[in-house]
This record gives structure tokens, C-alpha cells and sequence, in this order.
């Protein structure tokens, strides 16, 4: 059975940094790249980036350029996402996907980041 | 980046109803164009992929057509599990982009 399993909800002080991971279980971790979605509260969804999981290599949404890490772990079969400089702004669910594939569309549960002073 | 403009943001319909939601590309995107249902507090669910592939398990009332910019999903009879959010998301060049999302809502 494929799972995509995110870490836990995080409360974040604005300007820290917040680091989320997506554990993946039941595929091939390097077969498919990993997507990043944010979705603030009562919002759409937004593409972040993506991590192709074989060499490491990024793609960022210019919105988040600068701010946002994509990375992934082949050792232990985890994607992370880091974003800096955290403001109210992205107080929002982040969700791992692998999105695009047609006849794999896996997401994982979501994680909360509450950004608060 | 390609803009997705959805319509209608939201609609209120009956039970039994046949529903048809757009999304208009702000360029040519080919066919690749994908369709999510999302209800609250869950996670994403794509129905339709390429335009007008059903998804595995996805029931056959849901149905998606178009090409170049203009996107349309039919949900041929509503059905009360069918009340969501549904966007649509273009994946011809990078960035992918969503749509803003259309609101079903029981009238």
C-alpha cells in the first residue's frame, strides 16, 4: 500500500524557520518526483516545488523562491520542505503529493504550520 | 506563469442536478489538465487527469472535456457526496497552476 506519511503540526514565531517531512512507504522513492502544495486556511491550493527524488534536483514556485528547501532522503525514503522567514502569511496546511502522474496520484495528510508571535 | 480562471467561484445546486464547471487557460496548455475534488478538512482527490481520463474508481457522472484553453467538469446527476470544492490544475509548463476552486454547495 502506498503511503505518504507528514510530520506533525508545527507553531512557528514569525521569522523562524519550520522543516516538514513526508515519509513515503509501499513505491519506489526515486520513481517519482515529489510535489509540495500549500493551502491556506480557507484558501486554494498553491504549488510550491517539487524534488525529483533520483538526483536531488529542485523546482521552486517563484512565489517561495529564496525561502522555501526541497529535499529528499533516498537512506530513508523522506522529502522534507523548509521555509524561512515565516510570516502570518504562511500559517496555511502544506501537503506532499506526487501530483502529476496520471495513474499515481498519492498525497499525504497534510501538516498544519501555525505561524503566531 | 499560466493563469487558471475558474467559473463559476461557487454555485448552490439540488441533488440530481447536472453541474458543468469551466476553467479557461490564459495560454494554450494541450490537454494536460487535471481535476481535484476536495472536501473540508480532507485531502485532495484528483477525479480527472489528460482533460477527460477518469481516474481509477472515480464514478462514471463525473466527466471532463476540453483542449487548448478552455476546461469543462460535468457531474452529470449531483449526488449529496459530490458537495466540495473542485479545482482544476494545468500542468502543460511549469509552474503547475490551480484554479481559485469552485464551491458546491447544497441549495
Amino acid at each position: 500500500e502506498v503511503q505518504l506519511v507528514q510530520s506533525g503540526a508545527e507553531v512557528k514565531k514569525p521569522g523562524a524557520t519550520v522543516k516538514i517531512s513526508c515519509k513515503v512507504s509501499g513505491y519506489t522513492f526515486t520513481d517519482y518526483y515529489m510535489h509540495w502544495v500549500q493551502q491556506a486556511p480557507g484558501k486554494g491550493l498553491e504549488w510550491m516545488g517539487l524534488v525529483d527524488p533520483e538526483d536531488g534536483e529542485t523546482i521552486y514556485a517563484e512565489k517561495f523562491q529564496g525561502r522555501v528547501t526541497i529535499t529528499a532522503d533516498t537512506s530513508t525514503d523522506t522529502a522534507y520542505m523548509e521555509l524561512s522567514s515565516l510570516r502570518s502569511e504562511d500559517t496555511a496546511v502544506y501537503y506532499c503529493a506526487t501530483l502529476l502522474y496520471p495513474h499515481f496520484d498519492y498525497w499525504g495528510q497534510g501538516t498544519l504550520v501555525t505561524v503566531s508571535s | 506563469d499560466i493563469q487558471m480562471t475558474q467559473s463559476p467561484s461557487a454555485m448552490s445546486a439540488s441533488v440530481g442536478d447536472r453541474v458543468t464547471i469551466t476553467c479557461r487557460a490564459s495560454q494554450g496548455i494541450s490537454n494536460y489538465l487535471a481535476w481535484f475534488q476536495q472536501k473540508p478538512g480532507k485531502v485532495p482527490k484528483r477525479l480527472i487527469y489528460a482533460s477527460s481520463s477518469l481516474q481509477s474508481g472515480v464514478p462514471s457522472r463525473f466527466s471532463g472535456s476540453g483542449s487548448g484553453t478552455e476546461f469543462t467538469l460535468t457531474i452529470s446527476s449531483l449526488q449529496p457526496e459530490d458537495f466540495a470544492t473542485y479545482y482544476c490544475l494545468q500542468h502543460n509548463s511549469y509552474p503547475p497552476t490551480f484554479g481559485q476552486g469552485t464551491k458546491v454547495e447544497i441549495k
